[in-house]
């Protein structure tokens, strides 16, 4: 079945590493998507990727980096710069340029901080 | 930034109960409308993705209408279940044309048996 895989599920992170988060998708999709949640709040855009090589900010891009060296995968870079990443993280990814076509989400992967 | 918002934020029906709840959203610029379920400890799913004005969508006893022209959706439930328990959310795509979607934060919704 396709679908997203994204690992691990809890993450643990010392002050002042950096730790990366992985998603994986076998949608054939050209977009991908990560998003953080917390607590009381919806989703917000960190980074996105409609094709391979490229990707944008999203919203709260700061103290975080991606690349996207192939298409199925999307990793996600919290770094120490990012000062308060205890939080829920969601990989999507879609048919790019479909206005009609949904997301498609992976399971999340919960950072916290020791 | 698009500003989607939802109302409720919370919702507690009993088992039979039919519901509704409504997302709003910037009429201009307007792209599409999705709706989302998330259950507990799963991913979230696509509802519906709507995309005209007066569009009407139905899956099973799921339904949402979109208008666009003054900004809302609503998602109606008929005679909910425990198992409709979840959050829902909805997104519309960025007025900027990015695609990536700007998401609400949600309404949790609680079935009691």
């Amino acid at each position: 079945d396709g679908g997203i895989t994204q690992s691990p599920k809890y993450l643990f992170r010392k002050e002042g590493q950096n730790v990366t988060l992985s998603c994986e998708q076998n949608l054939n999709h050209d977009a991908m998507y990560w998003y953080r949640q917390d607590p009381g709040q919806g989703l917000r855009l960190i980074y996105y990727s409609q094709i391979v090589n490229d990707f944008q900010k999203g919203d709260i891009a700061e103290g975080y980096s991606v690349s996207r060296e192939k298409k199925e995968s999307f990793p996600l870079t919290v770094t120490s710069a990012q000062k308060n990443p205890t939080a829920f993280y969601l990989c999507a990814s879609s048919i790019f340029g479909q206005d009609n076509q949904p997301q498609h989400f992976g399971d999340g992967t919960r950072l916290s901080i020791l | 930034i698009l500003n989607v918002e939802q109302s409720p934020q919370s919702l507690h029906v009993q088992e039979g109960d039919s519901t509704n709840f409504t997302c709003s959203f910037p009429s201009s610029n307007f792209y599409a409308l999705h709706w989302y379920r998330w259950e507990t400890a799963k991913s979230p799913e696509a509802l519906f993705v709507m995309t005209l004005n007066g569009d009407e969508k139905k899956k099973g006893r799921i339904s949402a209408t979109l208008n666009t022209k003054e900004g809302y959706s609503y998602l109606y439930i008929k005679g909910s279940q425990p198992e409709d328990s979840a959050t829902y959310l909805c997104a519309s795509p960025s007025d900027t044309g990015r695609r990536a979607l700007t998401f609400g934060s949600g309404t949790r919704l609680q079935v009691q048996p």
